[in-house]
């Protein structure tokens, strides 16, 4: 079953607007990354953020982190067209780190219309 | 650096019989990920490689099946293929050196069975 659960599926803005998508997990993590992918092709890592950490930032990006209620969001500031792509959250388990495993959520489809 | 390569980009089999996949890490990367990607799953974990020994495995059938060479070159296979297989195969590699690590993907192969 899907660790990772984001929300909205889909989600339409103008390009300039802020776009904040959700993800909720069900078991503890080591850490939660934030994954993005243009159609058909391979996922990139965009940011990670470790289970004591609450906020990070990168760019126009930020994601937070809240443990106690197993959900994280990714904020993208004043979005560009060539922001339109799928994003994914990935949870590592906190596992010991020997039987690594990276789950990833089903996603959320981003248009920004220009 | 190179990145992660997958070949071939595109396959097209039949039903019943079987491919072989190819992942090529990033230098120096020791763990290689196998994920598949369907519209209706999502990216669904297969199994991983570190030194050539399998960590983990997802919950998939015996049909499918990987190995990880000394060069850490990575293939998978599948076979008696059926109309489900049809997916998107996502090779990830990694440093894996201590935890808190992020996944580097390939394009990934595009599997279509008829």
């Amino acid at each position: 079953s899907q660790q990772g659960e984001e929300d909205p599926q889909a989600l339409s803005i103008q390009e300039g607007e802020n776009a904040t998508m959700n993800c909720s997990y069900k078991t503890s993590i080591n850490n939660l990354q934030w994954y993005r992918q243009n159609s058909g092709r391979g996922l990139v890592h965009l940011i990670l953020i470790r289970s004591n950490e609450r906020e990070k930032h990168s760019g126009r990006l930020r994601v937070t982190l809240d443990t106690s209620k197993k959900s994280s969001s990714l904020l993208i500031t004043a979005s560009r067209a060539a922001d339109t792509a799928s994003y994914f959250c990935a949870t590592d388990p906190n596992s010991g780190g020997s039987n690594y495993k990276l789950t990833f959520g089903k996603g959320t489809l981003l248009t920004v219309n220009p | 650096k190179a990145g992660v390569t997958q070949t071939p980009r595109y396959l097209i089999k039949t039903r019943g019989q079987q491919v072989t996949l190819s992942c090529s890490p990033i230098s120096g990367h020791r763990s290689v990920s196998w994920y598949q990607q369907t519209p209706g799953q999502g990216l669904q974990f297969l199994f991983e490689y570190f030194s050539e020994t399998q960590r983990n495995k997802g919950n998939f059938p015996g049909r499918f099946s990987g190995r990880q060479f000394s060069n850490s070159r990575s293939e998978m296979n599948v076979s008696t293929l059926e109309l489900g297989d049809s997916a998107l195969y996502l090779c990830a590699s990694s440093s894996r050196t201590g935890g808190n690590e992020k996944l580097f993907f390939g394009s990934g192969t595009q599997l279509s069975v008829l």
